[in-house]
C-alpha cells in the first residue's frame, strides 16, 4: 500500500533559526495536506496543495509540493517558540480520498 | 459550535476489560475516522465511516469494532483490550472549511492506558 515517509522525525533548533520537514510518497498523490499538532492537543489543518509545483504561503510558513507530485515540504523562517509542535502530511490513498498520515516531523524550539 | 467531541478524555483499563469511546460532531459531516497515534508513528487508521449506514476497516482495524449510530455519532469499541491498545485515539470528521476541498477537523483525542 501506500507509505507516506516524512523526515526528520526531530529537529531541534534556536528560535530564530529556519525548519524544514519533508515528506516524501511512494504513490502520486492528487494532493497533499499538512496539519500541526501542538503538545497534547490534536491535530489541526494548516493547508492543502493540489497542483504540481505549487508553492503556497502562510506567514513565516511555505509549503510546496514536487513537480512529480510525490514529495512536498514545509519550511519555517525565523522559527518561533510558538511553533512547537510535530508536523504531518498527509496524502489521499490510492483511489481513496482518505488521506494517509506521515510519522510527522516534531520540532522543538529553543529560546 | 463544538466541532468534533470525544469522550472519555482518560481511561484506565485492565487487559480484557472492554470500553466504548464516544464521538459526536456537530458539523453535518457525512465521513467519520477512528484515528490511533502512538510515539513515532504518527496517526494509523483503524476505521472509518464514509456516510451514515456504513463503515470500513482501515490500516489497524484488529481489536477494534465501530458502530456509526447516525450521522453525527461514531464510537469505537474495545471488546476485550490489550497493553497494545494503549494510545492517544482520535476521533475526526472530513468537510468543507470554505475551500474547494476537504479538510479533516480532529476531536481532542482519549488517553487509554491499559494494564
Amino acid at each position: 500500500g501506500q507509505q507516506v515517509m516524512q523526515i526528520p522525525q526531530y529537529q531541534h533548533v534556536q528560535e530564530g533559526e529556519d525548519f524544514t520537514t519533508y515528506c516524501n510518497s511512494s504513490t502520486t498523490l492528487s494532493n497533499i495536506q499538512w496539519y500541526k499538532q501542538r503538545p497534547g492537543g490534536h491535530p489541526v489543518f494548516l493547508i492543502q496543495l493540489v497542483k504540481s509545483g505549487e508553492v503556497k504561503k502562510q506567514k513565516r510558513l511555505t509549503f510546496q509540493f514536487g513537480e512529480a507530485k510525490k514529495n512536498s515540504s514545509l519550511h519555517i523562517t525565523a522559527t518561533q517558540t510558538t511553533d512547537v509542535g510535530t508536523y504531518f502530511c498527509a496524502g489521499p490513498s490510492g483511489g481513496s480520498y482518505i488521506p494517509t498520515f506521515g510519522r510527522g516531523t516534531s520540532l522543538i524550539v529553543h529560546p | 459550535n463544538a466541532g468534533v467531541t470525544q469522550t472519555p478524555k482518560f481511561q484506565v483499563l485492565k487487559t480484557g476489560q472492554s470500553m466504548t469511546l464516544q464521538c459526536a460532531q456537530d458539523m453535518n459531516h457525512n465521513s467519520m475516522y477512528w484515528y490511533r497515534q502512538d510515539p513515532g508513528m504518527g496517526l494509523r487508521l483503524i476505521y472509518y465511516s464514509a456516510s451514515e449506514g456504513t463503515t470500513d476497516k482501515g490500516e489497524v482495524p484488529n481489536g477494534y469494532n465501530v458502530s456509526r449510530l447516525n450521522k453525527r455519532e461514531f464510537s469505537l469499541r474495545l471488546e476485550s483490550a490489550a497493553p497494545s491498545q494503549t494510545s492517544v485515539y482520535f476521533c475526526a470528521s472530513w468537510g468543507l472549511a470554505g475551500g474547494l476541498n476537504g479538510e479533516l477537523f480532529f476531536g481532542e483525542g482519549s488517553r487509554l492506558t491499559v494494564l
